[in-house]
């Protein structure tokens, strides 16, 4: 059974970093680039970025760029977002979602997903 | 960045019935569109991609169709299961953007 299993539930303070993992089980783990995606509460969806965790090469959103980070340990299967000054308006549930094969380029839909994250950012 | 824009926002519908949701983008995305499911405290589902061909294990009472501006899906039987929050995303450009939603309710 393919699987992307996330971390637990953050409540974090104004300014504040939060790091969320994504560990990938049932399939090769570096041959599919990992997206992670926000959904503030009663949202929509908002891509963040993407991290292809065979050569660790990553891209970011331009509206994430400079506050995010993402990096994967192949050991273990599992990526991390590290979202960094934090604000109360990134209080969202995050997803990490598996994309395209490695093989490709880096646009694609997204066929498996983690159970999401809840950051709470609250004073 | 494109703007993907859904109608109707919201979509009354009966159990058994059809319905018909639609995804514009603001400008050419060619095929390359997704559509997915959300259910209230639920990761997103992806039941198409290509525009048109269907996800693992999606019924078949799913379908998309489209090219480049205008996109549709299409539930054609409606199962009570059925009921929940569509969204289209547009994946031709970087970074790939979602549409606000469609919510499908009961009528």
């Amino acid at each position: 059974q393919v699987h992307l299993v996330q971390s637990g539930a953050e409540v974090k303070k104004p300014g504040a970093s939060v790091k969320v993992s994504c560990k990938a089980s049932g399939y090769t783990f570096t041959g599919y680039y990992m997206y992670w995606v926000r959904q503030a509460p009663g949202q929509g969806l908002e891509l963040m970025g993407w991290i292809n965790p065979n050569s660790g090469d990553t891209n970011y959103a331009q509206k994430f760029q400079g506050r995010v980070t993402m990096t994967r340990d192949t050991s273990i299967s599992t990526t991390y977002m590290e979202l960094s000054r934090l604000k109360s308006d990134d209080t969202a549930v995050f997803y990490c979602a598996r994309g395209a094969t490695v093989t490709r380029p880096p646009f694609s839909s997204f066929d498996l997903w983690g159970q999401g994250t809840l950051v709470t950012v609250s004073s | 960045e494109i703007v993907m824009t859904q109608s109707p926002a919201t979509l009354s519908v009966s159990p058994g019935a059809r319905a018909t949701l639609s995804c514009r983008a603001s400008q050419s995305v060619g095929s390359n569109l997704a559509w997915y499911q959300q259910k209230p405290g639920q990761a997103p589902r992806l039941l198409i991609y290509g525009a048109s061909t269907r996800a693992t294990d999606i019924p078949t009472r799913f379908s998309g169709s489209g090219s480049g501006t205008e996109f549709t899906l299409t539930i054609s039987s409606l199962q009570s299961e059925d009921f929940a929050v569509y969204y289209c995303q547009q994946y031709n450009n970087w970074p790939g953007t979602f549409g606000q939603g469609t919510k499908v309710e009961i009528e």
